[in-house]
This record gives C-alpha cells, structure tokens and sequence, in this order.
C-alpha cells in the first residue's frame, strides 16, 4: 500500500516551453501534496505544499507564477513549470500525506519515484 | 523551530559490518522522526519512523534505530551491510506547526566487498 506515482519519470525539453509533471496517490486519498526539488548530491529542497481544493502554499524563493500547481482531486497534484529555462533542470519529486494515522503531525509522506526533467 | 543533522554526508563500511548512521535532531515539542532511503534516480522510501510508541523502532530491510532523548539523537544502524544497502540515507523530522519535513542533508552508504 502507500503508493505514489510520478509522470513523466524523464523529459527533455527546449528552453521556454511548459512542462507538466502529475503525482498520483494510487491506494490511498491524500489531502495534502509536498513538491521538492532536488539538486545533485544534494538533500530535498520543499518547494510547495499542495492542498486538495485550494491554492497551493509556496516556500520563501520559489516563483508561484513559473511553477504552477493544481491539486484538483484527492489523488492527484500537478506541477506544472512554466517557461522553462537550463537553470530548471532538476529532479523534482512529489510526496503525499497518508491521513490514516488520524494525527496529523505523525503523518508519513510517501514519495514518488521523482521526475529528471532537463530543459535545453 | 525543528531541525535535523546527520553527523558525516559519506559513510563506508565493508560488507556484513554494522552501520550507523547519525542523526541528531532539535525541537522544543516531542519530535516526530523518519528515515527514508534514497536509491540512485528514485524517490524516497520510507525504513522506519517514530511517534512515540516505543524508543526502538524496527523497520524494513533490518534497519531499526533508538530514540535516545538524553542524547536527542536518532541514530540508524543495521547489524550486518549488505551490498544493496548502498544508497543515500535522510533523517527527517515533522514540523510541529506546519506539518512539513524537515530533512536532513542525508548520508551516502558505501558498502565494500
């Protein structure tokens, strides 16, 4: 149980083009998302916090406006970075909140396979 | 405000020798703690996590690690290594208000023949 999928899992793309990432819950509903980007060798950077029904939470530097995120039902959240550039290439991996636990605070996130996007 | 170190970013052991992996953490409130286990191109898969059922928490693939609260340590071991061990290692703590992780910068586990 407590699987999370990631689509595409690599995307190659040109400079100033959209590119659209989807995370799934598959087995469980997930009210809450985590997007993060990780640089190489490097630990997990949260980019945003993705609430099913409402606007995404952004942390302090990540431009909302270039990375677009919808959580628009209970399995899924997408991000989408807009007018990508060589300096979006990364590895960005979503996770979502497994709520059986019934307290929040000891809630596990489960994390997707992650996806290499690489912007020419 | 929660926060997490993981004592030394590379850790070589040779095959069927124990592991430890360091993990230290600071919170004012009862933390909760994860260790989660990162192979090449993947996402993270959960070992083990506390909640304060009981100090020593087993998980998966013969990991288990001791909350030690004296110590506010985490520490992750496993008795003997095995090849496939090798991967990168995050101690993660729940943030009291908000819910978020907090990773730690994460140890890369090199296991020798």
């Amino acid at each position: 149980g407590a699987v999370v999928s990631q689509h595409p899992s690599r995307v190659i793309c040109k400079s100033g083009t959209s590119v659209k990432i989807e995370c799934r819950s598959l087995d469980f509903q997930a009210t809450t998302m985590f997007w993060y980007r990780q640089f190489p060798k490097q630990s997990l950077m949260l980019m945003a916090t993705s609430n099913e029904g409402s606007k995404a939470t952004y942390e302090q530097g990540v431009e909302k406006d270039k990375f677009l995120i919808n959580h628009a039902s209970l399995t899924l959240s997408t991000l989408t970075v807009t007018s990508a550039h060589p300096e979006d290439s990364s590895f960005y991996i979503c996770s979502a909140r497994d709520r059986t636990g019934g307290n929040p605070w000891t809630d596990t996130q489960y994390f997707g396979p992650g996806t290499r996007l690489t912007v020419l | 405000a929660q926060s997490v170190t993981q004592l030394g970013s590379h850790v070589s052991v040779s095959e069927g020798a124990l592991v430890l992996l360091r993990c230290n953490y600071s919170s004012s409130v009862p933390p909760y703690l994860f260790w989660y286990v990162q192979y090449p191109n993947q996402g993270l898969q959960l070992l083990l996590k506390y909640t304060s059922a009981a100090t020593l928490v087993k998980g998966i693939n013969g990991f288990e690690a001791e909350f030690k609260k004296s110590e506010t340590s985490f520490h992750l071991t496993k008795p003997s290594a095995h090849m496939s061990d090798a991967a990168e290692y995050f101690c993660a703590v729940s943030d009291s208000g908000t819910y978020k992780y907090i990773f730690g910068t994460g140890t890369r586990l090199k296991v020798l023949a």
